[in-house]
């Protein structure tokens, strides 16, 4: 396994500017989410695919924001009409549907400064 | 819902000793299952170790063990022989058993300070 990978790294934006994150999971791994982790608080939990299907997100996805995962591999995050708020680490983690017990495998999250 | 919580913001420790992190939990649930993270700074978190909550048993991983309290909701991590490389920020991650698809609700996170 090569790890989940997130690019890019870092992103600083302008407030009021789009932005798209992507995640590549470990290949094979069929579930992927994303999280959201703003300084001194753990991640908080944004949505979730299980191969190409969304199948929940959490109230904190507001209509800007949208996720895809077209082909059930690669996933990508994007924030419109960014806000000051949405400064934080989006952080991407994958799993492979095994019963209950999966462990979600975490990527480096890609940081983003809304000026 | 469920909420986790981490009441300790910080905790320092010296090479070679114990440290004991807390964490306590909020479930009606009786099916789920516990995690503790590991955040070192500017690299991804890592799975320290999983305690599954039918299990009486406490997990134990190397250096690594978890004192499991099913009826007083704690879940407290254990470090013995502390290492430089056991500096991090430890989150303690809760997650149902069915019906959630598998989404973790973190703590707020201790950071673990390891001294020479």
């Amino acid at each position: 396994d090569t790890g989940v990978s997130q690019n890019p790294r870092h992103k600083i934006t302008k407030r009021g500017q789009n932005v798209t994150f992507r995640c590549d999971p470990i290949s094979e791994h069929n579930r992927l989410y994303w999280y959201r982790q703003t300084l001194g608080q753990g991640p908080e939990f944004l949505t979730y695919f299980q191969n190409e299907a969304q199948l929940e997100k959490s109230r904190l996805l507001s209509d800007r924001f949208s996720a895809e995962r077209p082909k059930g591999s690669f996933s990508t995050l994007e924030i419109q009409r960014t806000e000051q708020g949405d400064s934080a680490m989006y952080l991407c983690a994958s799993s492979r549907l095994a019963g209950v017990a999966d462990t979600q495998y975490f990527g480096p999250g890609t940081r983003l400064t809304v000026l | 819902a469920q909420t986790v919580t981490q009441s300790q913001p910080e905790m320092s420790v010296q090479e070679a000793e114990t440290v004991t992190l807390s964490c306590t939990y909020d479930t009606s649930e009786s099916d789920y299952y516990l995690f503790w993270y590991k955040q070192p700074p500017s690299r991804q978190m890592i799975l320290v170790i999983r305690q599954e909550a039918y299990k009486q048993q406490n997990a134990t991983e190397n250096r690594f063990s978890v004192n499991f309290q099913k009826a007083a909701k704690s879940f407290s991590l254990k470090i013995s022989d502390s290492q430089l490389g056991d500096a991090a920020m430890y989150f303690c991650a809760y997650r149902s058993a069915g019906g959630s698809w598998g989404k973790l609700q973190f703590g707020a996170g201790t950071q673990v300070v390891v001294t020479p």
